[in-house]
């Protein structure tokens, strides 16, 4: 899936847990993001990064964090303030170039499905 | 702010028939458009964008979208449909910001 590992596959988190999920990526990008996929609803972005060791709330940041201490790593934690976790999460990033030559594109991990116990 | 409309939940189409799958945006300045696909518990796959230049862009598996500015849509076409197509369609947008915004998304049925 475009260089974006995103693990684990699957996932279960028990009343009160935090729970991080894993993003790496090998395309060299500095822009990376969280969204949060649920049926009938698209994506919604929770946080999003545009550079190491800065990053930004999206529309739906309430209970989760995140942390971008290297250039390909963007792990999400899921909080016991998100009420509401389960499901499924993707990855993406994209190069910062917005040249009309540049390969603007997002590429995506293949997705956590977090689930509650 | 930016948004994207994908109005039908769900397309239906025999196999062997053209289907359009639709989109409208709105957005600040010139649009960046994307398309992306979905199969089953899997990440998105980019199949075309349209960034400037003809207002039809072709791109993977067959499919191609039509950028048409007064209307501010951008849909998703294809001539002759496979079932093997039948999967969760994408529409984005990327405008002033950095940001792309989705569409709901739009399941895709080819009926054999």
């Amino acid at each position: 899936d475009g260089g974006i590992t995103q693990s684990p596959k699957y996932l279960f988190r028990k009343e009160g847990q935090n729970v991080t999920l894993s993003c790496e990526q090998n395309l060299n990008h500095d822009a990376m993001y969280w969204y949060r996929q649920d049926p009938g609803q698209g994506l919604r972005l929770i946080y999003y990064s545009q550079i190491v060791n800065d990053f930004q709330k999206g529309d739906i940041a309430e209970g989760y964090s995140v942390s971008r201490e290297k250039k390909e790593s963007f792990p999400l934690t899921v909080t016991s303030a998100q009420k509401n976790p389960t499901a499924f999460y993707l990855c993406a990033s994209s190069p910062p170039d917005r040249g009309v030559d540049a390969n603007e594109k997002l590429f995506f991990g293949s997705g956590t499905q977090l689930s509650v116990l | 702010a930016q948004s994207v409309a994908q109005p039908e939940d769900q397309v239906n189409v025999a196999e062997g028939n053209p289907l359009t799958v639709k989109c409208t945006y709105s957005v600040s300045g010139n649009p960046y458009l994307f398309w992306y696909v979905q199969y089953p518990n899997r990440g998105l796959q980019f199949l075309l964008k349209y960034i400037t230049g003809d207002n039809l862009v072709k791109g993977s598996y067959g499919f191609e979208a039509e950028f048409n500015k007064s209307q501010t849509s951008f849909h998703l076409k294809k001539p002759s449909a496979l079932v093997s197509d039948s999967a969760l369609y994408f529409c984005a947008v990327l405008g002033g910001s950095y940001i792309p915004t989705f569409g709901r998304g739009t399941s895709l049925i080819v009926h054999p």
